[in-house]
């Protein structure tokens, strides 16, 4: 059974905060490790995919790291507004010949108070 | 921009009753999935669809779920006889073969009584 896990499970922060949390996940077998943002009633958000260990991908004010050989990944938000507040979610992808399955985290609720 | 979309939006059905979700993917798209999240837990990998076929599926996914792509555009997920603990939030997925992101729809949240 793949174990991928998220932390904090919850989060407030003030408008203009920067913020992390993490994923992790096995260290072997690994392919991809996926990053989404999911504001309740909407689809879920792909914000990036990292496949490379030591990727640093970045899209507008949050960014994400990757570490295969420890099996985590951080996502950060710099300068948090309210419209960041939303469940993220990280998954990972293992190696493997017609795998494509993703194996979700619980998620991390982001509150971002104005 | 291209979406996933899935149809109903909310189901509400008597435990014993069969249910078809549905999804129209991505046109370009090839690649195609089912998952679900039960309200306070992970969301779970139901079944991966490729070339007319299923490629992968889990546990979860047993005799009583089924899959279909009946023409060019719908995905359905069918659950031939509910359970209660069937009840979720299912959401269908799809991807292009050029690419490792898969989008998701907005998910069905089906309750089943």
């Amino acid at each position: 059974i793949l174990n991928v896990e998220q932390s904090p499970q919850s989060l407030h922060v003030q408008e203009g905060d920067s913020t992390n949390f993490t994923c992790s996940f096995p260290s072997s077998n690994f392919y991809a490790l996926h990053w989404y943002r999911w504001e309740t009633a909407k689809s879920p958000e792909a914000l990036f995919v990292m496949t490379l260990n030591g990727d640093e991908k970045k899209k507008g004010r949050i960014s994400a790291t990757l570490n295969t050989k420890e099996g985590y990944s951080y996502l950060y938000i710099k300068g948090s507004q309210p419209e960041d507040s939303a469940t993220y979610l990280c998954a990972f992808r293992r190696s493997g010949a017609g795998s494509y399955q993703l194996t979700f985290g619980k998620g991390t609720k982001l509150s971002v108070i104005p | 921009e291209p979406e996933v979309t899935q149809t109903p939006s909310h189901q509400v059905t008597q435990m014993g009753q069969e249910v078809i979700l549905r999804c129209v993917p991505i046109s370009n798209h090839l690649y195609f999935y089912w998952y679900r999240q039960i309200l306070g837990q992970k969301v779970e990998f139901l079944v991966s669809f490729y070339n007319n076929e299923i490629s992968e599926k889990s546990e979860i996914f047993d005799d009583q779920f089924s899959v279909e792509r009946p023409d060019g555009s719908n995905f359905t997920l069918k659950i031939r006889s509910t359970k209660l603990e069937d009840s979720a939030m299912y959401f269908c997925a799809s991807n292009a073969a050029s690419t490792d992101t898969q989008y998701f729809g907005p998910g069905t949240r089906l309750t089943v009584l």
